[in-house]
C-alpha cells in the first residue's frame, strides 16, 4: 500500500493474475478520490475515480473500492498485463483550512508485471 | 491532440539563476496547476489557478511565482534557483478544481 514520506512500495505480479494496490488516505473530509497511473518518463494519467457517496466503482479491467470507516482506498486490476507496469497514485480531494480545494497525492506504488 | 504541453523538457540551472517553465493546454479547461515530484514524496501542489485571472498557493509555494497569462497558459517562475528545487515539475489542467486533471510530460530540472 501507499505511505506518506516513506520509500516507494512495490508490487510484483504474474501476467494474467489480478493486482490489488492499496492506499491509506489522510483526511476524513475528503469527498472525491482518483487513481492515476504513471509510466516511466511520463505524466500521471487518470484511471478511475470515486466519490465518497459510493463504496465501489468499476471500469474496464479496474475496480476501485472505498472504505471510509478506515480511510482506505484500493485499486484492483483484473488480468494484469505487461502494459500495466507503472507507478500508481491515489489522490484525495478536500479543502484545507488555509488553502483552496485541491488534490493530495499519495507516494505511489510501483507495479511490475512479470511475463 | 496536444493536451497539456510543457517546455522545456530538461533544464540545468546554477544556484541563483532564474527561469520560467511554460505550460499550455488546448482543452479549454478552466483550472491549471503546477506540481513538483520528488522521489518517495508523490506529487505536491505548488500553485494553481482555479480560473483565468486567479492564482492560489498550494502545499509548497515558497520560492516560486506563477502567472496565468490567459485561459490556455500558466507559467511557473523560479526567481533564484536553489538545489532544493531540483525536481520533476508537472503542469496539469482540469475542467474545474475538483475534477480529474490532465498532466503534461514533465520538466526535469536540476539545480547545481
Amino acid at each position: 500500500g501507499e505511505n506518506v514520506g516513506l520509500h516507494l512500495p512495490t508490487l510484483s505480479v504474474q501476467e494474467g493474475d489480478n493486482s490489488i494496490i492499496n492506499c491509506a488516505y489522510s483526511n476524513s473530509a475528503s469527498d472525491y478520490f482518483i487513481w492515476y497511473k504513471q509510466e516511466s518518463g511520463k505524466g500521471p494519467q487518470f484511471i478511475i475515480d470515486i466519490r465518497s457517496n459510493m463504496d465501489k466503482r468499476q471500469g474496464q479491467r479496474v475496480t476501485v473500492l472505498l472504505n471510509k470507516t478506515v480511510k482506505h482506498l484500493s485499486l484492483q486490476i483484473a488480468a494484469t498485463q505487461p502494459g500495466d507496469s507503472a507507478v500508481y497514485f491515489c489522490a484525495e480531494n478536500y479543502t484545507p483550512w488555509d488553502t483552496g480545494n485541491q488534490f493530495y497525492f499519495g507516494t505511489g506504488t510501483s507495479l511490475t508485471v512479470i511475463p | 491532440n496536444a493536451g497539456v504541453t510543457q517546455t522545456p523538457k530538461f533544464q540545468v540551472l546554477k544556484t541563483g539563476q532564474s527561469m520560467t517553465l511554460q505550460c499550455a493546454q488546448d482543452m479549454n479547461h478552466n483550472s491549471m496547476y503546477w506540481y513538483r515530484q520528488d522521489p518517495g514524496m508523490g506529487l505536491r501542489l505548488i500553485y494553481y489557478s482555479a480560473s483565468e485571472g486567479t492564482t492560489d498557493k498550494g502545499e509548497v509555494p515558497n520560492g516560486y511565482n506563477v502567472s496565468r497569462l490567459n485561459k490556455r497558459e500558466f507559467s511557473l517562475r523560479l526567481e533564484s534557483a536553489a538545489p532544493s528545487q531540483t525536481s520533476v515539475y508537472f503542469c496539469a489542467s482540469s475542467v474545474q478544481v475538483n475534477t480529474e486533471a490532465f498532466f503534461g510530460q514533465g520538466t526535469r530540472l536540476t539545480v547545481v
